[in-house]
């Protein structure tokens, strides 16, 4: 089946620094990706949409100065959390609907600590 | 605003034990419902979804969901749990001409030989 390929899956960093996200559509072409984060014991929320050549649509409170959404390909969209802080550690998963059939694949996620 | 409930936080059952875990939604419009699977370690799988027909749908390994308009509701249900199926299960609703995800808060299954 298809696979996204979400990279890292796990990575501290030192509060102020920034932190790349990958998540790429490995089999599949997807004109638009989603970002959504999920803290502990709470459910996934939507962060943003992520157009191909476009730029992306953030739900209504994600800063998207903070969280920069870049979709360069249509196999490839990119999280960067910048300046990032202790609030800022969460779960984020990606997701890309395949262009030929507009079926949703999930990555596997990236555990993000800030320290 | 959308929404989506999923009551039961964690569930321990025995193998063999019969499953049902609740899902509700709060949107008036027409909805796509789903029900996603992330094993430990594992990707998000779509376990099931309904669009329209039958609201009774069949999913993979044995799950069934059924959709009640009435009741807002989605729940999963499996009549004999076996051990491989401990893991993380979301209940999803999508309003027909968005492409958003809204998602339960997920429920945790660990089922015990």
């Amino acid at each position: 089946g298809a696979v996204v390929s979400q990279h890292p899956s796990w990575v501290i960093c030192k509060s102020g620094t920034s932190v790349k996200i990958e998540c790429r559509s490995l089999d599949f072409q997807a004109t638009t990706m989603f970002w959504y984060r999920q803290f502990p014991k709470q459910s996934l929320m939507l962060m943003a949409t992520s157009n191909e050549g476009s730029k992306a649509t953030y739900e209504q409170g994600v800063e998207k100065d903070k969280f920069l959404i870049n979709h360069a390909s249509l196999t490839l969209s990119t999280l960067t959390v910048t300046s990032a802080h202790p609030e800022d550690s969460s779960f984020y998963i990606c997701s890309a609907r395949d262009m030929e059939n507009e079926k949703l694949f999930f990555g596997s996620g990236t555990q993000l600590s800030v320290l | 605003a959308q929404s989506v409930s999923q009551h039961n936080h964690h569930v321990i059952l025995s193998e063999a034990a019969s499953l049902e875990l609740g899902c509700n939604y709060s949107y008036g419009g027409t909805v796509n419902l789903f029900w996603y699977v992330q094993y430990p370690g594992q990707h998000l799988q779509l376990l099931l979804k309904y669009f329209s027909g039958d609201p009774l749908v069949k999913g993979i390994k044995g799950f069934e969901a059924e959709f009640i308009k009435s009741k807002f509701s989605f729940n999963l249900r499996k009549p004999s749990v076996q051990w491989s199926d401990t893991a993380e299960y979301f209940c999803a609703v999508n309003a027909l001409n968005t492409d958003k995800l809204i998602f339960g808060t997920g429920t945790r299954l660990q089922v015990f030989p």
